[in-house]
């Protein structure tokens, strides 16, 4: 198993500029999730799917959108970067069951100039 | 209110010593599952340690123990013998719920250990 994959694993955008963050997992997990991380503010949750075609806004989803149309595959879509998005987003998966562990992918640093 | 409130930014410890990280949460939900993360500085999400609400004993694996008082609502982790490995950032998380597989992982802003040779 892959685990969760995530490309790319470094990007630069100029302001403005629109990307998507890809994120695949090979483990039928329903639950997947983006989270971005910065410095001193631990991870905060973007966006998160508890099935194909069933997605929710986590606690910082303004400027980011999400699709989930196959159960393997969480993109997250940046519609107009800003300065402020500059982070490290990391996807996660886990199984709905009562432990829940999530498994996260190895990051997605992006910088916007 | 602060879901997960991890109140050392900073520890430092002598290695082969044990090490205690505090993490108290707030919920109102009888079902929760609380977790425990590490973050080396290469930058990956390493899942150390799970504690379930109603679970009755508290939860080990390997070095790794956490410490649940639920009338406290604190699970701070334990580390028995800690060595040069062990520094990194950690963070607690928790989800809550009935189906709490199912609901968003709140995490606390970490803890930075660093462990002295």
């Amino acid at each position: 198993n892959a685990g969760v994959t995530q490309t790319p694993k470094f990007q630069v955008l100029k302001t403005g500029q629109s990307m998507t963050l890809q994120c695949a997992q090979d483990m039928n997990h329903e639950y997947m999730s983006w989270y971005r991380q910065d410095p001193g503010m631990g991870l905060r949750l973007i966006h998160y799917s508890v099935g194909a075609g069933i997605t929710d806004q986590g606690e910082v989803p303004n400027g980011y959108n999400v699709s989930r149309s196959t159960t393997e595959d969480f993109p997250l879509r940046l519609l107009s970067a800003a300065p402020s998005q500059t982070s490290v987003y990391f996807c996660a998966s886990s199984y709905s069951d009562s432990r829940g562990r999530e498994y996260f992918g190895p990051g997605t640093r992006l910088l916007v100039l | 209110a602060q879901k997960i409130t991890q109140t050392q930014p900073g520890m430092f410890v002598q290695e082969k010593e044990a090490v205690t990280l505090d993490c108290t949460y707030d919920t109102s939900d009888q079902s929760y599952g609380l977790f425990w993360y590490k973050q080396p500085s290469s930058g990956e999400m390493i899942f150390l340690i799970y504690q379930g609400s109603y679970d009755e004993q508290n939860a080990t694996e390997g070095r790794y123990s956490l410490n649940f008082q639920k009338a406290r609502k604190s699970a701070n982790l334990v580390i028995s013998a800690s060595q040069l490995g062990d520094s990194a950032m950690y963070f607690c998380a928790m989800r809550e719920g009935p189906n709490f597989g199912n609901e968003k992982l709140t995490f606390g802003t970490g803890t930075r250990l660093t462990i002295i040779p």
